[in-house]
């Protein structure tokens, strides 16, 4: 059984802070590891696939960064605003074909 | 040009019976997902199509469980003889490339399904 670890569970924080979460996933056989946010009565939707050590992506004022060695990877959001409140869930793909295993997702609620 | 898509959106049922909740992959696309979303819980992976090959059907939780993609496109998730625990959001998500490294996912909006 792979574990994904996502924390925290919940996050609450002001309209303009700046914060962070995190993914845990095993450090051997990587393939990829993908970003999503899924907002109330919507879809996920992908924001990030990661495949190489080091790796840092952006979009907007969404960041993430991975360390395969070590088994983890960061979602930053800089300055949040109440739109980014949603469900984060990361996604490890262990093999190279298409299976992914996500987290347990980390809730994000901005407030104005 | 649509997503995916997924009918019912909202399944309501009595414990006992079956029941079916299809998947319509966004066109062209070859992998396709089932996973499901219990209270409280993260998604679970159910089952993997990808192209001609056998699907990886690892994650169905018991034999009630079954899923099947006619011509490579629209996929069925089958449910026996229902049981209040199967009461879950069901997502739906296809992928253009078989390969977890490059194909990222784009979900269906999923379908509720609540067993009484």
């Amino acid at each position: 059984i792979l574990n994904v670890e996502q924390s925290p569970q919940s996050l609450h924080v002001q309209e303009g802070d700046s914060t962070n979460f995190t993914c845990s996933f095993p450090s051997s056989n990587f393939y990829a590891l993908h970003w999503y946010r899924w907002e109330t009565a919507k879809s996920p939707e992908a924001l990030f696939v990661m495949t190489l050590n080091g790796d840092e992506k952006k979009k907007g004022r969404i960041s993430a960064t991975l360390n395969t060695k070590e088994g983890y990877s960061y979602l930053y959001i800089k300055g949040s605003q109440p739109e980014d409140s949603a469900t984060y869930l990361c996604a490890f793909g262990g093999t190279s074909y298409g299976k992914l295993t996500f987290g347990q997702g980390t809730i994000l609620t901005v407030h104005p | 040009g649509a997503g995916v898509s997924q009918s019912p959106s909202n399944k309501v049922t009595e414990k006992g019976k079956d029941v079916e909740l299809r998947c319509d992959p966004i066109s062209g696309h070859t992998a396709l997902y089932w996973y499901r979303q219990s209270l409280g819980q993260g998604l679970e992976f159910l089952i993997y199509f990808q192209g001609n090959s056998a699907p990886d059907k690892s994650g169905l939780p018991s034999d009630r469980f079954s899923a099947e993609r006619t011509g490579g496109s629209v996929s069925t998730l089958t449910i026996q003889r229902t049981q209040q625990e199967d009461s879950a959001v069901y997502l739906c998500a296809s992928s253009p490339t078989p390969t977890a490294n490059t194909g990222e996912l784009f979900f269906g909006e999923g379908s509720r399904l609540t067993v009484l």
